[in-house]
């Protein structure tokens, strides 16, 4: 089965703190994902990996970064913590390449308070 | 604009009655569909995806879905709910016009189950 574990379940920074949410996946896959969770809002996509140091924008890039060193790892990186990144943040991954890129394999979230 | 659209934000179904879950979508060509599972506390689980082809598609859970054309619909079904499904579901499309495999997701509906 893949897997795709993260760092933490909950999380509590304050307000200007640099937080670090790590995500590892042990499939070999290229492509990852962070998402944001928000109650009447869904999914919303920060950043995408599609390969090792590569990066993209999602659709809600203000105020994170990204960081993939490894092809199994990938962090998401909020330099001053604000109280409107309270959230779950989620991490995905996907292979590449045929229809099978397109399943998305999700982690089970970090739930992060900024107070 | 496109978008996709699961215009109920709760349902309430009895257990052992049937189940619909509506998502609509508005993107210029037929994109490629999927329905998501989240249970409390967890991530996201992949119930089915459509491509092409059979627009009634089987998936997990004893779940289905139909793509319908004409109506820019996917809608989520099962016949008979069980208490176990509980949880909130999210209908999600990849619109192919962007060059990555991104994800876009509905704001999701939540399933309660009754006894």
């Amino acid at each position: 089965d893949v897997k795709v574990t993260q760092s933490s379940r909950y999380l509590v920074k304050r307000t200007g703190e640099k937080v670090f949410l790590e995500c590892v996946q042990d499939m070999d896959h290229e492509n990852m994902f962070w998402y944001r969770q928000d109650p009447g809002l869904g999914l919303r996509l920060i950043y995408f990996s599609y390969d090792v140091k590569m990066k993209e924008k999602g659709d809600i890039p203000e105020g994170y970064s990204v960081s993939r060193e490894k092809k199994e790892r990938f962090s998401l990186i909020l330099e001053s913590a604000s109280t409107n990144q309270t959230s779950m943040y989620l991490c995905a991954s996907s292979p590449s390449g045929g229809s099978s890129s397109y399943e998305q394999y999700f982690g089970p979230g970090t739930r992060l308070t900024v107070t | 604009a496109q978008s996709v659209t699961q215009p109920d934000i709760h349902i309430t179904v009895s257990e052992g009655a049937s189940l619909e879950l509506r998502c609509n979508y508005s993107y210029g060509a037929t994109p490629y569909l999927f329905w998501y599972v989240q249970s409390p506390g967890q991530g996201l689980q992949l119930l089915l995806k459509y491509f092409s082809g059979d627009t009634l598609v089987q998936g997990i859970k004893g779940f289905e879905a139909e793509f319908k054309r004409s109506q820019s619909s996917f809608n989520l079904r099962k016949p008979s709910v069980h208490w176990s499904d509980a949880a909130e579901y999210f209908c999600a499309v990849e619109p192919l016009n962007t060059g990555f495999q991104k994800l876009v997701f509905g704001t999701g509906t939540r399933l309660l189950v009754s006894p």
